[in-house]
């Protein structure tokens, strides 16, 4: 199984930040010479979860330009250029590689 | 606009059984893959598996934790999906989403596009 590891698991930070969270895959997530399958959701409480961005770096349609995401192989991010109010909220990174299919542990951004 | 309803949750003993329920509207549901995703009270997000659609016979995985114990089912002509959980254990308890795989081919996968509200599974005596 591929585990993924995101750090930190907790957040504090001011609007208008910029926001890195790590997602480390235990092994490689590559689809041969493609784009990774490792996809990032952001939750609210209460809510679903909502895709933010798929195949590491490609942002779903009408999710804001300051999210972004980045990586290959077994080391991912997902920044937020500058924090906005509606952006707290925990954050998993997927791989969609190889079954079972996995979550990251999350990480939770809050207000500092 | 695409829909997805989950039903059928609920208090459940120990060992007890529970079919969950999800109708799908505004997409083609026949030709998607679906996949249930889980959340226990206070925690991240488990996978807990999908079924193909007919084009790859309806095959299903499953995550280990769940694997023969429960079952993934749908009913394309009425665009709805199932989720057989039996021998339930306190463990399950969670808020069980009804996902849609998006287009997964040719070096891109979309991911889980679409979620349901979730439905909550409670395994108490």
């Amino acid at each position: 199984d591929i585990q993924l590891t995101q750090s930190p698991s907790f957040l504090s930070a001011s609007i208008g930040d910029r926001v890195t969270i790590s997602c480390r895959a235990s092994q490689g997530i590559s689809s041969q010479g493609f784009s990774s399958y490792l996809v990032w959701y952001q939750q609210k409480p209460g809510e679903a979860p909502k895709l933010l961005i798929y195949d590491a770096s490609t942002l779903q349609s009408g999710v804001p330009s300051r999210f972004s995401g980045s990586g290959s192989g077994t080391e991912f991010t997902l920044t937020i250029s500058s924090l906005q109010p509606e952006d707290f909220a925990t954050y998993y990174c997927q791989q969609l590689n190889s079954y079972p299919v996995t979550f990251g542990g999350g990480t939770k951004v809050e207000i500092k | 606009e695409v829909q997805l309803v989950e039903s059928g949750g609920g208090l459940v003993q120990p060992g007890g059984s529970l079919r969950l329920s999800c109708a799908a509207s505004g997409f083609t549901f026949s030709d998607s893959y679906m996949d249930w995703v889980r959340q226990a009270p206070g925690k991240g997000l488990e996978w807990v598996g999908r079924i193909r659609n007919k084009a790859n016979s309806h095959t299903t995985e499953y995550a280990a934790s769940v694997k023969d114990r429960f079952t993934i089912s749908r009913d394309d002509s009425k665009n709805s999906l199932f989720l057989q959980m039996n021998s339930l254990k306190t463990e399950d308890t969670a808020v069980y989403f009804c996902t849609r795989l998006g287009y997964c081919s040719g070096g891109t996968c979309k991911g889980l596009d679409y979620w349901g509200q979730g439905t909550l599974v409670t395994v108490s005596s």
